[in-house]
């Protein structure tokens, strides 16, 4: 079975750097783009950006260009988060979303089950 | 970036109750629009996928609805373990956006 598993809690101080990752397994990695969300404590979802596992290509809000990088790997079915000069405001938790695609609709259908970041001094 | 509005942001209901939640886009999505569940702590789950269509596993007493910049979510007959926060998502065009939630409690 599709099963996203992403990396445990962080707590970071304010402009320093933190990578989750999310673990794919039950299909193959390079099969589906692979977005991210992220929720601020009591506020509602907010898209970040997304990553082509395939060909390692990524669009990402533009709000946190210059900040976010996605990357992959591939042999290892993880892709990777990484968000820079961390405030306080970027406290949240963050999601891995596995976009399905067919020949006529796509969705997000699985979800990991989040990592909560809390950037602090 | 295309605007989602959700109505109402909070709605208490009597179990067995009709609910409707409705989620207006700024402009026209044609039918490209989600509706996901989000119970307390935990991750989003996919409802509803192209407006209309119903994820597999989902109870039949969800249902979506519209088209172009209108659109509805209905459940038929509340139920308790449907407390949870709804949110719709477009997914016509960069960058996706949600709207801003629908808290729903049982009375």
């Amino acid at each position: 079975q599709v099963q996203l598993v992403q990396s445990g809690a962080e707590v970071k101080k304010p402009g320093a750097s933190v990578k989750v990752s999310c673990k794919a397994s039950g299909y193959t990695l390079t099969s589906y783009y692979m977005h991210w969300m992220r929720q601020a404590p009591g506020q509602g979802l907010e898209w970040m950006g997304l990553i082509d596992p395939s060909g390692g290509n990524t669009r990402y809000a533009q709000n946190l260009q210059g900040r976010v990088t996605m990357t992959r790997d591939t042999s290892s079915s993880i892709v990777y988060m990484e968000l820079s000069s961390l405030r306080s405001e970027d406290t949240a938790v963050y999601y891995c979303a596995r976009r399905y695609c067919s020949s006529t609709n796509c969705y997000f259908d699985y979800w990991g089950q989040g990592t909560l970041v809390t950037v602090s001094s | 970036a295309i605007q989602m509005t959700q109505s109402p942001s909070s709605l208490s209901a009597s179990a067995g109750d009709r609910v409707t939640i409705t989620c207006r886009a700024s402009q026209g999505v044609r039918n490209a629009l989600g509706w996901y569940q989000q119970r307390p702590g935990k991750a989003p789950n996919l409802l509803i996928y192209d407006a209309s269509n119903l994820q597999s596993g989902v109870p039949s007493r969800f249902s979506g609805s519209g088209s172009g910049t209108d659109f509805t979510l209905t459940i038929s007959s509340l139920q308790p373990e449907d407390v949870a926060t709804y949110y719709c998502l477009q997914d016509y065009n960069y960058p996706w956006t949600f709207g801003q939630g629908t808290k729903v409690e049982i009375k």
